[in-house]
């Protein structure tokens, strides 16, 4: 089975800490994704990446950054943490790029607390 | 900002009932589509996919698409309470490169 491993399944930071979220998946998968999910706004990107070193901002990518050393692992970080960004945040993953087939394959997701 | 536009719901259908969720879009350049279940404290996971238009059954669900009307459907035949869930709309993004979510639609069926 595939498996997208997240870190942390619950984290609680202060305004204005560097935040890190971890991501690894364990299927050699090319790309991976970062989303947040929130009530009522429902999923939204904010990062992806379709390969080593390489990334993309999604739809919200404002105070964050991304980083993926390793095709395997996948970052997301909080320069400075605001309220704001208390939420769900999911990662993915999946196996083809630009293909017919574009699966997702989530972690189970961490939720952020930001006081 | 490509948008995905599903009804909120919930939606309320008794055990073996059809259950029907819609899904519009504005990006014409998409050409992938997806459904995912998401249960009420996990995380989603896919169900159906569908790349031309008209129909395409799998079990008890049917994915429908229309690209000339920017639409896509989901059937649930025979629903039952194991299917009460949110339902998330994802049209694949014109370069084919992820996934926009809708903001999904709750379903919940009464036995």
């Amino acid at each position: 089975d595939v498996k997208v491993t997240q870190s942390s399944r619950y984290l609680v930071k202060r305004t204005g800490e560097k935040v890190f979220l971890e991501c690894v998946q364990d299927m050699d998968h090319e790309n991976m994704f970062w989303y947040r999910q929130d009530p009522g706004l429902g999923l939204r990107l904010i990062y992806f990446s379709y390969d080593v070193k390489m990334k993309e901002k999604g739809d919200i990518p404002e105070g964050y950054s991304v980083s993926r050393e390793k095709k395997e692992r996948f970052s997301l970080i909080l320069e400075s943490a605001s309220t704001n960004q208390t939420s769900m945040y999911l990662c993915a993953s999946s196996a083809d790029w630009g293909a017919s087939n574009e699966k997702l394959f989530f972690g189970s997701g961490t939720q952020l607390s930001v006081l | 900002q490509k948008e995905v536009e599903q009804n909120s719901g919930p939606l309320s259908v008794p055990e073996g009932a059809i259950a029907s969720l819609n899904c519009t879009y504005s990006d014409r350049g998409s050409q992938s589509f997806f459904w995912y279940r998401q249960y009420s404290g996990k995380s989603p996971e896919l169900i159906m996919s569908i790349y031309s238009n008209g129909d395409k059954e799998d079990g008890r669900f049917t994915a429908q698409l229309n690209k000339a009307s920017q639409y896509v459907s989901l059937l649930i035949r025979d629903s039952q309470p194991s299917d009460s869930a949110t339902y998330l709309c994802a049209p694949q993004n014109q370069a084919g490169t992820a996934l926009i979510f809708g903001k999904g639609t709750t379903l919940s069926v009464s036995s």
